[in-house]
């Protein structure tokens, strides 16, 4: 089955700084790649997603590459601000699964003042 | 307001009482899942089910059931519970089985087996 990695697992930057954080997945038939963000006591929300026949989408301050032949997609934050501090998670999904999604280990994004 | 909500937020109870976990959402939602949280190894799904009375097992399930008799609800059960299943568990719904659906995920449920 799909096994998606995410490094790294912990990640503190300065206010203002960007952030980057990648997995790579192991099923050359995925084809979709969300992100999702959860904060302190909370479950995780959708913040952008991509398929694969696009390279890169942007939402404000977050964007989302894609490198199919690599097998890895990246999530990029600019301009970082305290409230983007929680755990991000990558995750892939291949057409015609019922399991619709597998995550990646998560990722502890700490914006420091 | 659209939501998925989760009972009990925390549990802490003993090796082998049975409990039980309940997940609601008024969206609709035909999909539904339960997912485990644990530090290093992400979300891993325990069951899912497509629709009333369709449930298949996820990556995790040993240990767990559940059930889908109405649309909106999907508890999980632990039958005997053991520390092994202390963990963070997540409920979650989406439109369909199709893929790009988002993900609507509750608040969690905190466990604590002892």
């Amino acid at each position: 089955g799909e096994n998606v990695e995410q490094h790294p697992s912990t990640l503190s930057v300065q206010e203002g700084d960007s952030a980057v954080i990648k997995c790579t997945y192991s099923d050359s038939a995925s084809n979709y790649f969300p992100w999702y963000k959860q904060e302190l006591g909370k479950g995780p929300q959708l913040i952008i997603d991509i398929r694969s026949n696009v390279g890169e989408k942007k939402d404000q301050r977050i964007a989302v590459t894609l490198n199919k032949t690599a097998k890895h997609f990246s999530l990029h934050i600019t301009e970082t601000q305290p409230e983007d501090s929680a755990v991000y998670f990558c995750a892939a999904s291949r057409p015609g699964s019922a399991r619709q999604l597998t995550f990646g280990s998560g990722t502890q994004l700490t914006v420091l003042p | 307001e659209a939501q998925v909500t989760q009972n009990p937020r925390y549990l802490i109870t003993v090796t082998g009482k049975k409990l039980t976990v309940t997940c609601s959402q008024n969206m609709n939602h035909e999909y539904m899942s339960w997912y485990r949280q644990d530090p290093g190894l992400g979300l891993r799904q325990i069951y899912y089910s497509m629709n009333v009375e369709v449930t298949d097992k996820g990556d995790v399930p040993e240990g767990y059931k559940v059930s889908r008799k109405e649309k909106r609800n999907f508890p999980l059960i632990l039958e005997s519970p053991s520390p092994n299943q202390t963990s963070l568990y997540f409920c979650a719904s989406s439109l369909g089985r199709g893929q790009g659906l988002e993900q609507y995920f509750g608040p969690g449920t905190r466990l604590t087996v002892t």
